[in-house]
């Protein structure tokens, strides 16, 4: 079946560090793939997208790209702030089934 | 705010018990989804409704059942309660335009005692 890899965490870096967050994928088909974070004690938001093979997702200075002959998806961000700091979810959708498969999540803390 | 609410943000109940676990999606969206977080299990996939009907199923449990009304809320029974299913459950919505993008709710966090 479908499954997402995520690096372990937590990741702790410095304010204005440069992020990567690492996540593979397994799934027949062409799924669509998501990056969604999760600040405490609040519910998961929709980050970022890609919907098919080369494209880009990006939003608040994080990007995204959809690599299908490395079947990746890791999350960048060139300088990352305090308030970045939460859990971040990778996930894909296949295209058949509209339910999302999401990896173990990534913590991420920055420190002023 | 992502449009979407749960009722009630917390529930503590006894082993054994019976719980009802209530999503309202955003206004116009027809899928409703439902979610358990723990920590053992991650982020899983329970149940999905479309319009009034079960359209997908996950990992939910024979004890688990779940619904979605004519006013398109949704609700999630959890019976017989063990230990095990102390989670964070959350509800997400999408729409007919946007079918690849759900909107989730801050969740009702779970504890059996």
């Amino acid at each position: 079946g479908d499954s997402v890899t995520q690096m372990e965490g937590p990741v702790t870096l410095s304010e204005e560090a440069f992020l990567t967050i690492n996540c593979t994928y397994t799934a027949t088909g062409y799924p669509s793939l998501f990056w969604y974070v999760q600040y405490p004690g609040e519910g998961l938001q929709l980050l970022l997208k890609a919907t098919k093979a080369d494209d880009k997702g990006s939003n608040k200075g994080f990007e995204a790209t959809y690599r299908k002959e490395t079947t990746s998806f890791h999350l960048e961000k060139g300088s990352v702030q305090v308030s970045d700091s939460a859990v971040y979810f990778c996930a894909l959708m296949d295209t058949g089934r509209r339910a999302l498969t999401f990896g173990s999540g990534t913590r991420l803390q920055v420190q002023p | 705010d992502s449009g979407v609410t749960q009722t009630p943000k917390h529930l503590i109940t006894a082993t054994g018990q019976r719980v009802t676990l209530r999503c309202s999606p955003r206004s116009g969206d027809l899928s409703v989804y439902w979610y358990q977080q723990s920590l053992d299990q991650g982020l899983q996939f329970l149940i999905q409704y479309y319009n009034g009907e079960e359209r997908a199923k996950g990992n939910i449990l024979e004890r688990f059942s779940a619904q979605q009304f004519p006013d398109l809320h949704s609700e999630l029974n959890l019976s017989s309660l063990e230990l095990g299913d102390s989670a964070l459950y959350f509800c997400a919505s999408s729409s007919n335009i946007a079918k690849n993008i759900q909107y989730f709710g801050a969740g009702t966090r779970l504890s059996v005692l």
